[in-house]
């Protein structure tokens, strides 16, 4: 069964600074990794998919990248604004799948601090 | 386009009592999925519909949970005889059939008393 554990759980930082969130996963047989954002009350919205086949996705201050065999992605915030707290989350598909269910690791809860 | 939408928003019931979730997926969207979000449990996969298939119900809890897509668009999830440990927000997804991402809905906030 694939485990997604993500670190940290909660980070608190002020406006401007330059962000790593990681997450991990113990099945590395994955067609893509997602990362997704959650704010307080509501649904996720995907931020970003990255395929197996690539190694970094971008859009505008993020960016994800993936290692697939050392099970690892990271989600990179350039110049964080206050805008951009809410919970990260990353979700990968069943192993060899893109159809079917994800797994998701608890999130990091991010505050950025004006 | 309008995006997934879900009904109620918050429901509140007694142990014991029946409740229906309502899920309208994007329109064209073949995949629907359903979540369970708790406290301390993260998000949790519960079923999956994709087209005419059969459904994937590997991640229903107990027989007490139950889903119905009715004519490859709407889905209904229910939950009998309701238990505080169903409280939770019931989270819908769905997909378009050649695509990767996953769309989500806002959510039922499910209190049992």
């Amino acid at each position: 069964k694939q485990e997604v554990t993500q670190i940290p759980a909660a980070l608190s930082v002020p406006e401007g600074e330059n962000l790593v969130l990681n997450c991990s996963f113990t099945d590395s047989a994955i067609y893509n990794l997602q990362w997704f954002r959650q704010d307080p009350g509501k649904g996720l919205t995907s931020l970003l998919l990255i395929q197996s086949s690539q190694r970094e996705q971008t859009s505008g201050r993020l960016n994800a990248s993936l290692d697939k065999s050392s099970g690892r992605s990271t989600l990179y915030i350039a110049a964080s604004q206050p805008g951009d707290s809410a919970t990260y989350l990353c979700a990968v598909p069943d192993r060899g799948s893109t159809l079917g269910r994800l797994y998701f690791g608890r999130g990091t809860q991010l505050t950025v601090w004006p | 386009g309008a995006g997934v939408s879900q009904s109620p928003s918050n429901k509140v019931t007694e142990k014991g009592k029946d409740v229906e979730l309502r899920c309208d997926p994007i329109s064209g969207h073949t995949a629907l999925y359903w979540y369970r979000q708790s406290l301390g449990q993260g998000l949790e996969f519960l079923i999956y519909f994709q087209g005419n298939s059969a459904p994937d119900k590997s991640g229903l809890p107990s027989d007490r949970f139950s889903a119905e897509r009715t004519g490859g668009s709407v889905s209904t999830l229910t939950i009998q005889r309701t238990q505080q440990e169903d409280s939770a927000v019931y989270l819908c997804a769905s997909r378009r059939d050649s695509g990767d991402t996953q769309y989500f809905g806002p959510g039922t906030r499910l209190t049992v008393l």
